[in-house]
């Protein structure tokens, strides 16, 4: 089976940094992605990691540590419209289809 | 990108009825789509994969009876939630995988 873990909420400062964590264990792991959902909306993608290191995109990114089974996603100079949901996923081998964490509601504050 | 799309947006039906919702990729072609259903604050649950020309494969637990889904075309695929429960009320999303999986917009369905 599969185990996804994220922290289910976390409240960060408009303006500052903040480091969304997910933790995995998956047989035949083949790649992570992240996504932002706004309540009563579909997924947006925001990055995808297949090997370690760091991806950088804008304000938004990603890190993969494949021997740890551990990924975060790193937010800079917040928005208040980064209030969302944090959503983790992984792909398997020979599988397109995406297995979701439990997801990390994030709430910017002024 | 890509663009996925689904209808209805939004459907509220009596219990025991059946509602039918539509997925298209409509600027790319998908042998396969997947469909979620996201309880509120929750994350999205994979029900089944939806095989074009052929059976959908569904998810430990799910019911092949209740929630059928039939993927008729290279664009489209449908679900169907027969005899709807107030216990189906969710939300309801479909992707389709190109470079990335690409995500309909949702279908909000309410049983009353």
């Amino acid at each position: 089976g599969q185990n996804i873990d994220q922290p289910t909420e976390m409240t960060a400062t408009e303006g500052a940094i903040v480091q969304i964590n997910c933790t995995y264990q998956t047989s035949g792991f083949n790649g992570l992605f992240w996504y932002q959902q706004h309540a009563g909306e579909a997924p947006t993608f925001l990055s995808y990691n297949v090997l370690d290191g760091l991806e950088e995109k804008g304000r938004f990114s990603s890190f993969l540590s494949r021997s740890k089974g551990y990924s975060y996603l790193l937010l800079k100079e917040l928005q208040m419209k980064d209030s969302a949901s944090y959503l983790c996923a992984v792909t398997r081998f020979g599988n397109e289809k995406l297995t979701f964490g439990t997801g990390t509601r994030l709430t910017i504050i002024p | 990108g890509a663009v996925v799309s689904q209808h209805p947006s939004r459907v509220i039906c009596k219990s025991g009825t059946s509602v039918k919702i539509e997925c298209r990729s409509l600027d790319f072609q998908a042998t396969t789509m997947f469909w979620y259903r996201q309880f509120p604050k929750q994350s999205l649950m994979l029900m089944a994969t939806s095989n074009e020309g052929s059976k959908a494969t569904y998810e430990q637990g799910v019911e092949k009876d209740k929630f059928l889904i039939n993927h008729a075309s290279l664009t489209l695929s449908t679900l169907t939630v027969t005899s709807a429960h107030p216990e189906d009320s969710s939300f309801y999303i479909c992707s389709a995988p190109m470079d990335t999986q690409y995500f309909g917009p949702g279908t909000r369905l309410t049983v009353l």
